[in-house]
């Protein structure tokens, strides 16, 4: 069974900074594309960026171009996100979401984790 | 950025009841259009991909079809576990963009 878990979310003040983790299971790690998507509650979702499988492909929003970073680590099966310069704008459920295929190309959102919570406030 | 617009924004069905949802895209997205269901306190999940291919585990009662700007999801009899946020993606290019969802109530 396909398993996302993702952690670190929390309350942050704005221009802060905070780091999502994401931990894989159930099916070979390296062989997807992996990508956060977040959704403030009560509203519609939003994909931040994604990395392929060998994260030689990284695409990310315009909106946190320059401010956040997406890795992975297929020894661990785990992917991050790295939050910079945090604004109230970034205040969303964060999800971890393993695409249908390798690259983050045509990108079918296949599996969801649960999300994790990003406050921003000061 | 390609923009989704989806119709409507909610409804009101009930058991047994064929449901048509509609997404339209900004520009031709040939059929790169996926259909994410989304229930109260819970994640998405993926229904169809492809504008028509039905993810595996997922039900025949949804169906997806159409290519171009113009695509419908629908649920040929619904069931009260069908009660949710619906939601389309383009899947043709970066960013790739979600509709507002349309929520289906009873």
């Amino acid at each position: 069974e396909v398993q996302l878990v993702e952690s670190g979310g929390g309350l942050v003040q704005p221009g802060r900074s905070l780091r999502l983790s994401c931990a894989a299971s159930g099916f070979t790690f390296e062989d997807y594309a992996i990508h956060w998507v977040r959704q403030v509650p009560g509203k519609g979702l939003e994909w931040v960026c994604g990395i392929s499988g060998n994260s030689a492909n990284i695409v990310y929003a315009d909106s946190v171009k320059g401010r956040f970073t997406i890795s992975r680590d297929n020894a661990k099966n785990s992917v991050y996100l790295q939050m910079n310069s945090l604004r109230e704008a970034d205040m969303a459920l964060y999800y971890c979401v393993k695409d249908l295929g390798p690259m983050v190309r045509a990108v079918i959102l296949e599996n969801w984790g649960q999300g994790t919570l990003v406050t921003v406030s000061s | 950025d390609i923009q989704m617009t989806q119709s409507p924004s909610s409804l009101s069905a009930s058991v047994g009841d064929r449901v048509t949802i509609t997404c339209r895209a900004s520009q031709n997205i040939y059929m790169f259009l996926n259909w994410y269901q989304q229930k109260s306190g819970k994640a998405p999940k993926l229904l169809i991909y492809g504008a028509s291919n039905l993810q595996t585990g997922v039900l025949p009662r949804f169906s997806g079809s159409g290519s171009g700007t113009d695509f419908t999801l629908t649920i040929s009899s619904l069931q009260p576990e069908d009660f949710a946020i619906y939601y389309c993606q383009q899947s043709y290019s970066a960013p790739w963009t979600f509709g507002q969802g349309t929520k289906v109530e009873i």
